[in-house]
């Protein structure tokens, strides 16, 4: 099966402007998750979403960042304005909800760089 | 917070076992303990997870103790390829994974 597509694959931009990143989970996965990965630390979440529908977003720093996931099949994160400390990688990854005991699928992710 | 403690590195020789340790002695009855590992520039990849058995796939065996505080993750036969980061999780099915730092392997010739 195909997996998890990211795109762009490298961003860069300068501080205060916007940026969008889009996946496109693997096909029949209802669970979306976007990552953000910071240099030598592991991912941490920023947004889950069942469907269309968002199940956690505590972690989304929402007067910055944005996500939909319309149909319920692709999702677009957004960021503006951009601050250095966005720089990272933005991961997606997809799940079958009716698989809720296995783990998910990655994409290879979208390396954003702030200046 | 990560509920798993893992050591921040470690050397494996070419074609020998290595074995990942993982603390994790406060998980939940009903929190399995999955491993995922992430080579460099990659996103992370699932490797195996398990509830209370040993678990066995293609890539790694899963041993989790009998009081479940604590698992390894068996690598039988170490390639360079295995080096990675290898992130141990414990999670409740159907929630978000919650990665802390993982144990950076090395694997040298």
């Amino acid at each position: 099966e195909a997996g998890v597509a990211q795109s762009p694959r490298y961003k860069i931009i300068e501080k205060r402007q916007s940026v969008a990143f889009w996946c496109n989970p693997i096909s029949g996965h209802a669970t979306l998750y976007w990552y953000q990965q910071i240099l030598g630390q592991g991912p941490k979440l920023l947004i889950q979403f069942q469907n269309n529908g968002v199940v956690d977003d505590s972690q989304l720093p929402k007067d910055r960042f944005s996500a939909e996931r319309l149909k319920g099949v692709d999702s677009t994160l957004k960021i503006q304005p951009a601050k250095l400390e966005d720089s990272a990688v933005y991961l997606c990854a997809s799940s079958l909800e009716r698989a809720r005991e296995h783990g998910y699928t990655f994409g290879s992710g979208t390396r954003l760089t702030v200046v | 917070d990560a509920k798993t403690t893992q050591p921040p590195s470690m050397d494996c020789a070419e074609g020998r076992a290595a074995n990942l340790p993982c603390n994790h002695s406060t998980i939940s009855g009903n929190e399995y303990v999955y491993w995922y590992r992430q080579i460099h520039s990659q996103g992370p990849q699932y490797i195996i997870h398990g509830l209370k058995n040993n678990e066995t796939n293609e890539m790694a065996s899963l041993i989790i103790t009998e009081d479940r505080k604590s698992s390894t993750l068996i690598l039988p036969h170490a390639t360079l390829r295995d080096t990675a980061v290898y992130y141990c999780i414990v999670r409740v099915a159907g929630s978000a994974l919650n990665f802390g730092k993982g144990t950076s392997l090395l694997v040298t010739p």
